[in-house]
């Protein structure tokens, strides 16, 4: 069964550094999305994306966030300047529409650690 | 966005059938249930989903309540790796993609 598959599965990074997260969703799938999930907490949406536009962010996903679809495989999260509140589990998910009724299929993460 | 409320924890035992409730009095008419879980050091995963009638897939059953206040996750037979925690989510139509919001959940544990 396709896969979203995540890289790395832990980022160690300085506070203050950049730090890009890489994903790959399922190939057929049009739309694309970052959740974070703290230690302990709730998982957390960021942000969606469809036909290489930004379609909705939450308050989360300020300035210092940005996504990408580089080429036809990858999706990006890149976060600028880093802070030590950002360390979290940050995943990517696909699905095939935006529709509600289409299922989100999630990585297994990203675990950034600030230092 | 309409809110769901599910309890905290749940315990079953092997083999034996888990019933996860989650209370929506608020969804409209046009909401989704969608339903999700979480094992440790994973990613959430999507179970199963539903508008108006019961639902059945290969993991799981959908219950809806005729009203759509409520729905009910059926696992018809606990194993150990079901533990994970369930999250009850209601998706709203909208122009373009679909956030999940996701509260607590229900941690499921499962006794061998």
């Amino acid at each position: 069964e396709p896969e979203v598959t995540q890289t790395p599965s832990h980022q160690v990074t300085q506070m203050g550094q950049e730090v890009i997260l890489r994903c790959v969703p399922i190939s057929n799938h049009l739309y694309f999305y970052w959740y974070r999930q703290i230690l302990g907490q709730k998982v957390e949406f960021l942000v969606s994306f469809y036909n290489n536009e930004i379609s909705e962010k939450s308050e989360i996903f300020d300035d210092q966030f940005s996504v990408e679809r580089p080429d036809g495989s990858n999706f990006t999260l890149k976060i600028r300047s880093t802070k030590l509140e950002d360390s979290a589990m940050y995943f990517c998910a696909s699905s095939r529409s935006g529709g509600v009724n289409q299922p989100q299929h999630f990585g297994d993460g990203t675990r950034l650690s600030i230092l | 966005d309409a809110k769901t409320t599910q309890p905290n924890s749940m315990e079953s035992n092997e083999e034996e059938p888990v019933h996860l409730p989650c209370n929506h009095s608020t969804i409209s008419g046009t909401d989704y249930i969608h339903w999700y879980r979480q094992l440790p050091s994973q990613g959430p995963e999507y179970v199963i989903h539903g508008l108006t009638s019961n639902v059945n897939n290969r993991m799981a059953s959908l219950a809806i309540a005729e009203d759509r206040k409520s729905s009910t996750l059926i696992l018809h037979r606990a194993t150990l790796r079901d533990a994970a925690v369930y999250y009850c989510i209601l998706c709203m139509i909208k122009a373009a993609g679909n956030k999940l919001t996701f509260g607590g959940g229900t941690r499921v544990l499962v006794k061998p």
